[in-house]
């Protein structure tokens, strides 16, 4: 079945040691995004991708960085994580001008020690 | 700015009750998207059901319709004889035609009891 894969599914790493998360799609849509979700709350868009290009959001920390290497994969870099970004991490794909809606991976359970 | 309320952070009902959740939002578009997402508890976010802005006709998927009231900007989901698998957070969203991002509402933790 086409899905939204995510990578690792639960990540512990220490404060200020960089992380990657990553995502990947079957769905061969031209839009992924990042989300950060903490607990019993919106999911916060970071950032997205409309095929090669990058679309930060106003209020993303420089801390969060992404690259999309191709259309079936994205990655989601923390550089120096602190105890506020954990969180579960959510990636999320959508084919502007078809169904329009978005496809969310599992997500990606982020714990800083 | 698009902006999307939901006015109820939790509901609990009894299995196989009806039960609607409400969701207003603000937008100076006319054409746009309306969506309920649901996340159950520690488990993926799905597609409940959406609703094109041009359509009058009310989205209904099994169970779950939904009532759109265009004029009222209001967007309320009705879950018919609730299950227990329904227990979930359920996020309201809004997207214009053309734009690639969504706006969320806060949630609401929905709690079916049985």
């Amino acid at each position: 079945d086409a899905m939204v894969i995510q990578n690792p599914r639960y990540q512990v790493t220490q404060f200020g040691k960089p992380v990657t998360l990553s995502c990947s799609q079957t769905l061969n849509h031209n839009v992924m995004y990042w989300y950060q979700q903490k607990s019993s709350q919106a999911p916060k868009l970071l950032f997205h991708y409309y095929d090669k290009d990058f679309n930060n959001e106003a209020d993303t920390p420089d801390n969060f960085q992404s690259r999309r290497p191709n259309t079936s994969f994205c990655f989601l870099d923390i550089r120096s994580p602190g105890l506020g970004d954990a969180a579960m991490y959510l990636c999320a794909t959508s084919s502007l001008g078809g169904r329009d809606e978005q496809y969310f991976g599992p997500g990606t359970r982020l714990t800083v020690t | 700015a698009q902006t999307v309320t939901q006015s109820q952070p939790e509901m609990s009902v009894q299995e196989a009750e009806t039960v609607t959740l409400s969701c207003t939002y603000d937008t100076s578009e006319s054409n746009y998207y309306l969506f309920w997402y649901k996340q159950p508890p520690s488990r993926q976010m799905i597609l409940v059901i959406r609703q094109e802005a041009y359509k009058q006709q009310n989205a209904t998927e099994n169970r779950f319709s939904v009532n759109f009231q265009k004029a009222a900007k209001s967007f309320s989901l009705k879950i018919s004889d609730s299950q227990l698998g329904d227990t979930a957070m359920y996020f309201c969203a809004h997207r214009i035609q053309g734009a690639q991002k969504l706006v969320f509402g806060q949630g609401t933790r929905l709690t079916i009891n049985p």
